[in-house]
């Protein structure tokens, strides 16, 4: 059975660096084909895809993003980071990761996400 | 950058058939853009219901299928229940690694 779970802070300070964790299990991210991506969705808004790391340790980023984001992985420890730097306020969403299908490059599993807050 | 659009909004009659769309504000949504969707309910996590234009996921009833119409993808969902009352969001590949999530469309079944 493949699960994830994204684990981390609920809340931050402005200007502070977010890192999350997924921990994931059933699938290992050596496998060829394998990907995995982080997604956001702000309360009551729309989903927003972050980046995404794959089997071979290739990473993409949102465009919009990209100077602010970092995804890493630790095959031994099933387990992917990101991190997020100089968080504010309108970052405040539900951060979930999901893995992607090989040949669909859909999001197949989804993790059950985690609120994280960006508040003084 | 290039914007993927959903109508904000669609409402049905329970027992009817509505067809979603999804849009590049520039150019044709085709095969090659791996349409997928995916639908959620409040407070709940996304679920997938299509990949690859019109693969349904596993479990997904066969009231709902995906298709390219003219230059957009489409998601139909034939004899609407009360239980498909959900947001659904569409997904397009855009090349060299990125995705992209349409803005959602608020179904509501009434």
């Amino acid at each position: 059975q493949v699960t994830l779970k994204e684990s981390g802070p609920a809340l931050l300070n402005p200007t502070q660096t977010l890192t999350l964790t997924c921990s994931f299990s059933g699938f290992s991210l050596t496998t060829s084909g394998v990907r995995v991506s982080w997604i956001r969705q702000p309360p009551g808004k729309a989903l927003e895809w972050l980046g995404r790391i794959d089997w071979d340790d290739v990473k993409f980023y949102s465009t919009s993003l990209k100077t602010r984001l970092t995804i890493s992985k630790d095959t031994s420890k099933n387990q992917l980071v990101l991190t997020m730097t100089n968080m504010d306020p309108v970052d405040t969403a539900t951060y979930y990761c999901a893995r992607m299908g090989s040949a669909s490059l859909a999001f197949d599993i989804w993790g059950q996400g985690t609120m994280v807050t960006v508040s003084s | 950058q290039t914007v993927v659009t959903q109508e904000a909004s669609f409402s049905v009659s329970p027992g009817g058939t509505v067809t979603l769309t999804c849009g590049l504000s520039s150019g044709s949504v085709s095969t090659s853009h791996y349409p997928s969707w995916y639908q959620q309910t409040p407070g709940q996590t996304p679920r997938t219901l299509i990949h690859s234009t019109n693969t349904r996921s596993s479990g997904v009833p066969d009231r709902f299928s995906g298709s390219i119409l003219g230059n957009k993808a489409a998601l139909t969902i034939t004899g609407a229940q009360a239980d498909d009352e959900s947001d659904y969001y569409c997904v397009l590949y855009m090349g060299r690694g990125i995705s992209v999530f349409g803005g959602g469309t608020k179904l509501t079944v009434l």
